[in-house]
């Protein structure tokens, strides 16, 4: 099956920094990738799509100046949290969908900002 | 309400057991619904999708949609350790341009 590849796993961060988590799909061209955030236990909050070439569109609740979103080309989309605090650790997943319409998780980030 | 409600248990099995899984939703728009394996920090797999009502299997897996009661289960028979994960509904209104709604999760464990 289709892979997409999340990096990195883990990242660890001072708070006031800004951290980016990419997200590439491997061996098909995603016209849109999903980025999620979930809690423990709880389920995938869609925080934004993000369409190649054009600005991503946002759910209601979620800072866009917060969380940039980038989807420069068909296999790549990058999350920035910027200046990020405590309550912004959390598990970050994108997903990517490909032609037929499947859709393809990565694996997550965990983000813990101190 | 929410729009799919999932218990997140933990729901826990001796190995061998028949384990039934199941969500329940709100929106009679929705059409398409899959099922989901997450394991511990790690991204969700893709297990079953199916349309409309009816049963799906594959392999040691069964997908059952019930429309009329806007409910849907998932069925492992033969449950192994190595099913032990959070297992997510998901349903949409939509087909190729879905952006699917997700349940919370259900905790699975399965001992040996």
């Amino acid at each position: 099956g289709a892979v997409v590849s999340q990096h990195p796993s883990r990242v660890i961060c001072k708070s006031g920094t800004s951290v980016k988590i990419e997200c590439r799909s491997l061996d098909f061209q995603a016209t849109t990738m999903f980025w999620y955030r979930q809690f423990p236990k709880q389920s995938l909050m869609l925080m934004a799509t993000s369409n190649e070439g054009s600005k991503a569109t946002y759910e209601q609740g979620v800072e866009k100046d917060k969380f940039l979103i980038n989807h420069a080309s068909l296999t790549l989309s990058t999350l920035t949290v910027t200046s990020a605090h405590p309550e912004d650790s959390s598990f970050y997943i994108c997903s990517a969908r490909d032609q037929i319409g499947e859709l393809f998780f990565g694996e997550g980030s965990r983000l813990t900002v101190l | 309400q929410k729009e799919v409600e999932q218990d997140p248990g933990p729901l826990s099995v001796p190995e061998g057991a028949i384990v039934s899984l199941n969500c329940t939703y709100s929106n009679s728009a929705f059409q398409y619904f899959m099922w989901y394996r997450q394991y511990s920090r790690k991204g969700p797999e893709l297990l079953m999708y199916t349309y409309s009502s009816g049963n799906k299997e594959d392999g040691r897996f069964t997908a059952q949609v019930d429309k009329s009661s806007k409910y849907i289960s998932l069925f492992i028979r033969d449950s192994q350790p190595s099913d032990s994960a959070t297992y997510l509904c998901a349903m949409s209104a939509s087909g190729g341009s879905y952006i699917p709604t997700f349940g919370r999760g259900t905790s699975l464990i399965v001992h040996p």
